[in-house]
C-alpha cells in the first residue's frame, strides 16, 4: 500500500527564514499530490496541488511545491515565512484513487 | 455555500456509549469520506462514499458503521465506544476522488473515558 512520509515532526523557524517541509511517497506509477495546511483550531485547507504539467507548483501565500519524479518527492517552501504560517502541513498522495496523508509537520514561527 | 458542516463540535463519551457524527455538505459532491486524525499519525480514511446508498472501508474502519441515504449527509456511528477512539473526526467531500480537492468540515472532537 501506499506509504506517505514527512521526516520533520516539528520546525521552529524565526520570521523571514526559508522553509522546506519534506514529503516522500512510495508508488511508483502516477501520483496526485497535495498539500494541505491546518490552522490551530481550524480545519484542514488546500494550500496547493500537483496533478501535471510544470512540476513547480505554486500555491496559496506564497507556497510552493516541486514534484520530483526521480526522487518520488514533492516538497513543500516558502522563501520567507511569517508568524501567521504557524501550523500543521499535512501532504497528501493519491493513487488509483487511494488518498494517504503524511503523519503532519507542526511549523511554529518565531516572531 | 457553508462547505462541509460537522456536529457536534466536542462531545465526551463513557465506554461502551453509542453515538452518531453528523456531517453535511452543499456542493453536491458525489464522494463523501470520513477520517481520524491522532497526533503524529496524520489522517486515516475510515469511510468513503461514492454516492447516495453506496459506501466502502477505509484504512481503519473497525468500531464505525456509515450510511448515505443522501447525496447530502454521511453521518459516522460509534457503536460501543472505547477509548482507542479518542480523536478528531473530519468529514470530507469531493466532486470525484482522484482528481478533485477534498474539502473538510471543522472537526469533531471525540473523547471517550
Amino acid at each position: 500500500a501506499q506509504s506517505v512520509s514527512q521526516h520533520n515532526h516539528h520546525v521552529i523557524l524565526s520570521e523571514a527564514a526559508s522553509l522546506e517541509l519534506g514529503c516522500n511517497y512510495s508508488y511508483g506509477g502516477t501520483v496526485n499530490l497535495f498539500w494541505y495546511v491546518q490552522y490551530p483550531g481550524q480545519h484542514l485547507q488546500l494550500l496547493l496541488k500537483y496533478f501535471s504539467g510544470d512540476p513547480l507548483v505554486k500555491g496559496i501565500k506564497g507556497f510552493e511545491a516541486e514534484f520530483i519524479k526521480s526522487k518520488f518527492s514533492f516538497n513543500l517552501r516558502k522563501p520567507s515565512v511569517q508568524w501567521s504560517d504557524t501550523a500543521e502541513y499535512f501532504c497528501a498522495v493519491i493513487d488509483n484513487n487511494d488518498m494517504r496523508f503524511g503523519a503532519g509537520t507542526r511549523l511554529t514561527v518565531k516572531p | 455555500n457553508a462547505g462541509v458542516t460537522q456536529t457536534p463540535k466536542f462531545r465526551i463519551l463513557k465506554i461502551g456509549q453509542s453515538m452518531t457524527l453528523q456531517c453535511t455538505q452543499d456542493m453536491n459532491h458525489n464522494y463523501m469520506y470520513w477520517y481520524r486524525q491522532d497526533p503524529g499519525m496524520g489522517l486515516k480514511l475510515i469511510y468513503y462514499s461514492v454516492g447516495a446508498g453506496i459506501t466502502d472501508k477505509g484504512e481503519v474502519p473497525n468500531g464505525y458503521n456509515v450510511s448515505r441515504s443522501t447525496t447530502e449527509d454521511f453521518p459516522l456511528r460509534l457503536e460501543l465506544a472505547a477509548p482507542s477512539q479518542t480523536s478528531v473526526y473530519f468529514c470530507a467531500s469531493s466532486y470525484d476522488r482522484g482528481l478533485e480537492t477534498q474539502y473538510f468540515g471543522p472537526g469533531t472532537r471525540l473523547l471517550v473515558l
